[in-house]
């Protein structure tokens, strides 16, 4: 089974540049995650897909950050215009139903994204 | 609000000695905790994690935690260290009984393994 898989792996772009970001989950994950981490800082969550619906976007810095996720599938997290601040390392996850045993998320590599 | 405090960002052990890393956790609601290990150029693996039952809980590659809920604690340990388990390791929660399961992290522990 191919777990949750990240493109690109690495980024480097100009501040004010537009840069998006995409995950596949796991297949027949229902949940898929966002999470951030910048340097010397905690790996932190952005928001939450149940299918093709935002539960929760909470984490999510500022309006140049869009995220999406097409019939439920793959997501996509853009970012527009980049700045500074943005640059660290996106990490997505994917989980079964709720209920299932274990509420395990799996993470893929991450993006590593720098602003220049 | 939830919160994850690991105490020790670099830890360091001989080859054959014991591991233990140190977490301790803030939830208003029971929590499901989870270990992570990070190796470079690689994403999150899952160690282990409690969610109900037995509070001590055995992970892979021999690692094991206790929830100790007076304690508000999930400290990691294993009993020989190896080469193989330098590696960064990061503590997680999450409500037990939320509609969203989004893991609040620690900032992490470096484990250095000293031939």
């Amino acid at each position: 089974e191919a777990g949750v898989t990240q493109f690109p792996s690495h980024s480097v772009i100009e501040k004010g540049q537009t840069v998006t970001l995409r995950c596949d989950p796991i297949s027949g994950h229902d949940n898929l995650y966002w999470y951030r981490r910048v340097m010397g800082k905690e790996i932190k969550f952005l928001l939450h897909f149940v299918k093709e619906s935002k539960q929760d976007e909470s984490g999510m810095p500022n309006n140049r950050f869009l995220a999406e996720r097409t019939g439920g599938t793959y997501s996509t997290l853009k970012v527009q215009p980049a700045e500074l601040e943005d640059s660290g390392v996106y990490f997505c996850a994917s989980s079964q139903d709720w209920g299932r045993v274990g509420y395990e998320q799996y993470f893929g590599p991450g993006t590593r994204l720098t602003v220049t | 609000a939830q919160s994850v405090t690991q105490l020790g960002s670099h830890v360091s052990v001989s080859e054959g000695a014991l591991v233990l890393l140190r977490c301790n956790y803030s939830s208003s609601v029971p929590p499901y905790l989870f270990w992570y290990v990070q190796y470079p150029n690689q994403g999150l693996q899952l160690l282990l994690k409690y969610t109900t039952g037995a509070t001590l809980v055995k992970g892979i590659n021999g690692f094991e935690a206790e929830f100790k809920k007076s304690e508000t604690s999930f400290h990691l340990t294993k009993p020989s260290a190896h080469m193989s388990d330098a590696a960064e390791y990061l503590c997680a929660v999450t409500n037990s009984g939320g509609s969203n399961y989004k893991l609040t992290f620690g900032k992490g522990t470096l484990l250095t393994v000293n031939p």
